[in-house]
């Protein structure tokens, strides 16, 4: 079974950089396709971008002189790095499978991140 | 961009009663809508893909429907499980999310 399995720091400083990483089991990250998505307080969703099979990455473009994702494949992990924070960055970070026919058919439970001095 | 609204964003049904949830597109997203189901503390679990096909493993009580920026989710028969938020998502044009059904039973 596909399971992913976000860790990260809860707490980031305004201005800092947001690090986490999403776990990858039963299933090799170098097929499909690989997204952060955002949920901010009062419900509001966003996806952020991926990373597919190949290493190529794709970026909402409201995030895209902030954001990056990168991978290990030999983990079998992915990661999202967000620049310079702010407070209306906090928010339960998920990460997400995508597949071939362009939906998401796998999630992680998501880890919550607050953006605080 | 497009944008996602979803209706109601509170419903609150009986068990057995058919439920019906709403997103709308700010334009026509050619049948790229997903619906997802999240409980309190869950990952987000797909169940319908492109309007109107059912995941692997959901319940056939759950039916999707829709074309042009109107689109649907019916539970047939609510069940007691079945306490959740549901969003829409579309994926015509990048992605963008409904703001979410919060269902409860009466």
């Amino acid at each position: 079974e596909v399971q992913l399995q976000e860790s990260g720091p809860g707490l980031v400083k305004p201005s800092q950089s947001l690090s986490l990483t999403c776990s990858v089991t039963g299933y090799s990250i170098t097929s499909n396709y690989w997204g952060w998505i955002r949920k901010f307080p009062g419900n509001k969703m966003e996806w952020m971008g991926y990373i597919n099979y190949s290493g190529g990455t794709s970026y909402d473009p409201s995030l895209k002189s902030r954001i990056s994702i990168t991978r290990d494949t030999s983990k079998n992990q992915f990661f999202l790095q967000l620049n310079s924070v702010t407070t209306e960055d906090t928010a339960t970070y998920y990460c997400a499978r995508f597949n071939y026919g362009g939906y998401s058919d796998y999630w992680g439970q998501g880890v919550m991140v607050t953006v605080s001095s | 961009d497009i944008q996602m609204t979803q209706s109601p964003s509170f419903l609150s049904a009986s068990v057995g009663e058919r439920v019906t949830l709403n997103c709308r597109a700010s334009q026509n997203i050619n049948k790229y809508l997903d619906w997802y189901q999240q409980k309190l503390g869950e990952a987000p679990k797909l169940l319908i893909y492109n309007t109107n096909n059912l995941h692997t493993g959901i319940p056939s009580r759950f039916s999707g429907s829709g074309s042009g920026t109107d689109y649907t989710l019916t539970i047939s028969s609510l069940q007691p499980e079945d306490v959740a938020t549901y969003f829409c998502l579309q994926r015509y044009s990048w992605l963008t999310f409904g703001s979410g059904t919060k269902l409860e039973i009466k």
